[in-house]
């Protein structure tokens, strides 16, 4: 059974460009969460895909958006990059939406300058 | 909104024990405690829902008071593997805020031999 993965690792990137995000997730999970983690703060959720639909959002802009696909990996994809966007970007899959346990990825550490 | 956790901090020496605690203001339908050391992902310890039984393997346990929208984690006779960053990640019942966890600001336990 695999972890949750997600890639790329690290990535910089300039203000005003895009950025797609990956993870795949944990065998036999259909849910997939991503939060925004900046440095010394705790995760903050941006949204919920189950079973390829959104399931809830939080408090981000539209230019924060996802996908999840057929077989439950996910994308983040983050439009007109601000300075503020840099972070750790966590995915976590799960057996279900509701009330399951989040197990996270390593995280997608972004830098934009 | 957040929870808040208490204490901010805790330095411990081997052996000893730990309450964090992790308190709502709005009425929780589940409690999921996190560890987060340093430059990694945050690993899932254990999770609590209403109506649910006080959870613990090993020397870690928690408990869940649904009238109190509080949660405490108790750590006892603390190891230097317990060093990390703590968080509990609060689920809300109704629509979609079953699965969007928010997390409080961390506890930082640093364990000393």
């Amino acid at each position: 059974e695999t972890g949750v993965t997600q890639s790329p690792t690290h990535l910089i990137k300039t203000r005003g460009q895009q950025v797609t995000l990956r993870c795949s997730s944990q065998s036999g999970h259909n849910t997939v969460s991503w939060y925004q983690q900046a440095l010394g703060q705790g995760p903050q959720f941006i949204f919920q895909y189950y079973r390829e639909e959104e399931n809830g959002r939080g408090n981000f802009p539209p230019r924060f958006s996802g996908l999840q696909f057929p077989n439950y990996s996910s994308e983040l994809n983050v439009n007109a990059l601000e300075l503020d966007d840099s972070a750790l970007y966590l995915c976590a899959s799960s057996w279900r939406a509701t009330g399951g346990t989040q197990y996270f990825g390593p995280g997608t550490r972004l830098t934009v300058l | 909104q957040q929870p808040v956790q208490s204490p901010q901090a805790v330095i411990l020496r081997e052996g000893e024990d730990a309450v964090i605690n992790c308190s709502s203001s709005k009425a929780l339908y589940s409690v999921h405690w996190y560890r987060q050391k340093h430059g990694e992902a945050p690993v899932f310890l254990m999770i609590l829902l209403k109506g649910g039984e006080q959870k613990g393997h090993e020397k870690i346990s928690a408990s869940f008071n649904e009238k109190k929208q509080q949660s405490s984690l108790y750590l006892t006779a603390s190891q230097l593997s317990y060093s990390g960053t703590y968080f509990c990640g609060t689920g809300h019942a109704g629509g979609t805020s079953y699965g969007k966890l928010t997390f409080g600001q961390g506890t930082i336990l640093t364990v000393h031999p």
